[in-house]
């Protein structure tokens, strides 16, 4: 089973404008990570957050996270056509030692 | 610095029978994870591979088993194919039995089962 859910299911925005998705999860972690992947292929890792962190930058990335609603956000500013994909949340839940990954939010950035 | 690579890229398979889908590392890696991605869905933990042994197990019947070579590459086997085998599969790798840190995933597998 699938440990977090993101939201919202599909985003689409003008190229420059902010991207934000949610992503939410049931249980305590110790860390919980953004991949992104195109056209179905393999997934790229964009950022990791430890579950003691509340805020992480990486370029045009912000990712927050908020462990008492087992939630976190990722934010991609100035938004580019290339960034067109599917972006999935990563929980390592406490005592599990494997990845559970959400459902995705599908992004499409209009250029 | 050679990327995570899986063969074949597409393969279609009928009812029952079995396949083998392959795995290389990124170079000085040393762990290996395989994830099934059905269509519309998040990648699902198979099973880790780290020292040549299964060290992770996720939801999936005996059906699915692999192997690890001693230059860390993996297989994937899935026996007695059902309809709902048809996923991608994509191979992720990282060091030291950590399959909990930054995973570097190949591009993946396409499996087709008619």
């Amino acid at each position: 089973s699938q440990q977090g859910e993101e939201d919202p299911q599909a985003l689409s925005i003008q190229e420059g404008e902010n991207a934000t998705m949610n992503c939410s999860y049931k249980t305590s972690i110790n860390n919980l990570q953004w991949y992104r992947q195109n056209s179905g292929r393999g997934l790229v890792h964009l950022i990791l957050i430890r579950s003691n962190e509340r805020e992480k930058h990486s370029g045009r990335l912000r990712v927050t996270l908020d462990t008492s609603k087992k939630s976190s956000s990722l934010l991609i500013t100035a938004s580019r056509a290339a960034d067109t994909a599917s972006y999935f949340c990563a929980t390592d839940q406490t005592g599990a030692n494997n990845l559970f990954f959400g459902t995705g939010t599908r992004l499409t950035v209009i250029p | 610095d050679a990327g995570v690579t899986q063969s074949p890229t597409h393969l279609i398979k009928t009812r029952g029978q079995q396949v083998t889908l392959r795995c290389s590392p990124k170079s000085g890696h040393d762990t290996v994870s395989w994830y099934q991605q059905a269509l519309g869905q998040g990648p699902q933990f198979i099973f880790q591979y780290y020292e040549e042994e299964e060290r992770q197990r996720g939801n999936f019947p005996d059906r699915f088993s692999g192997h690890q070579f001693p230059n860390y590459s993996s297989e994937l086997n899935v026996n007695a194919l059902l309809l709902g085998d048809s996923a991608l599969y994509l191979c992720a790798s990282s060091l030291y039995g950590r399959v909990t840190d930054t995973q570097y995933f190949g591009p993946g597998t396409r499996l087709t089962v008619l």
